[in-house]
């Protein structure tokens, strides 16, 4: 059974830096193309960034709201996806979930549970 | 950006109607679309990908259809279980998603 599972969540203040984790488990995770989407409090989704397979390359791509200021990396030897955030603002406040897709399939077939982070003065 | 536009906000239905949702593309995404299922407190979950594929699992009674900038949705015989808010997503250039059709019984 596939399973993903985000940590890291918590408080900061604006300015501040989180990083998130998500395992995963159940499936090849080496072959995976990872994404970070969130969703604010009482809002829709959005897509933050992605990071593909080694296979295919290990590119990241980001958002333009969050581009420049987060990293996403993986650790393919501990079947762990990581989101690195920087210089946070309030309108980051969000529940972060991973989700994985297929190599160039793109839409997201897992989730996790989610994290969330909130960014308050 | 391609926005994705749904439609209704908010739709009310009886057990055992049938439902019909909508998502508009500002461009053309050919068929690169998905439908998710976010139920009160819960991940979202794949329901339909490439416009009309049903992912692993999912019951019939789930179907979507077009191409292009025009998609739909359709949940038949409607359970109380299926209540839940509904999202697009295209996945042509980049990823974006629909503001969601809220699904009420």
């Amino acid at each position: 059974e596939v399973e993903l599972v985000e940590s890291g969540g918590g408080s900061v203040k604006p300015g501040g830096s989180l990083r998130l984790s998500c395992a995963a488990s159940g499936f090849t995770f080496t072959n995976a193309w990872m994404s970070w989407v969130r969703q604010a409090p009482g809002k829709g989704l959005e897509w933050v960034g992605r990071i593909m397979s080694e296979a295919d390359g290990g590119t990241t791509d980001y958002a333009a709201p969050v581009r420049g200021r987060i990293t996403i990396s993986r650790d393919d030897a501990k079947n762990t996806l990581y989101l690195q955030m920087n210089s946070l603002k309030t309108d980051d406040t969000a529940v972060y979930y991973c989700a994985s897709s297929g190599s160039y399939t793109y839409y997201f077939e897992s989730w996790g549970l989610g994290a969330l982070v909130t960014v308050s003065s | 950006e391609i926005v994705m536009t749904q439609s209704p906000a908010t739709l009310s239905v009886s057990p055992g109607e049938g439902a019909t949702l909508s998502c508009r593309a500002s461009q053309s995404i050919n068929s690169n679309l998905a439908w998710y299922q976010q139920k009160p407190g819960q991940a979202p979950r794949l329901l339909i990908y490439a416009a009309s594929t049903r992912a692993t699992g999912i019951p019939a009674r789930f179907s979507g259809s077009g191409s292009g900038t025009e998609f739909t949705l359709t949940i038949s015989s409607l359970q109380s279980e299926d209540v839940a808010v509904y999202y697009c997503q295209q996945y042509g250039h980049w990823y974006t998603f629909g503001q969601g059709t809220k699904l009420e019984i």
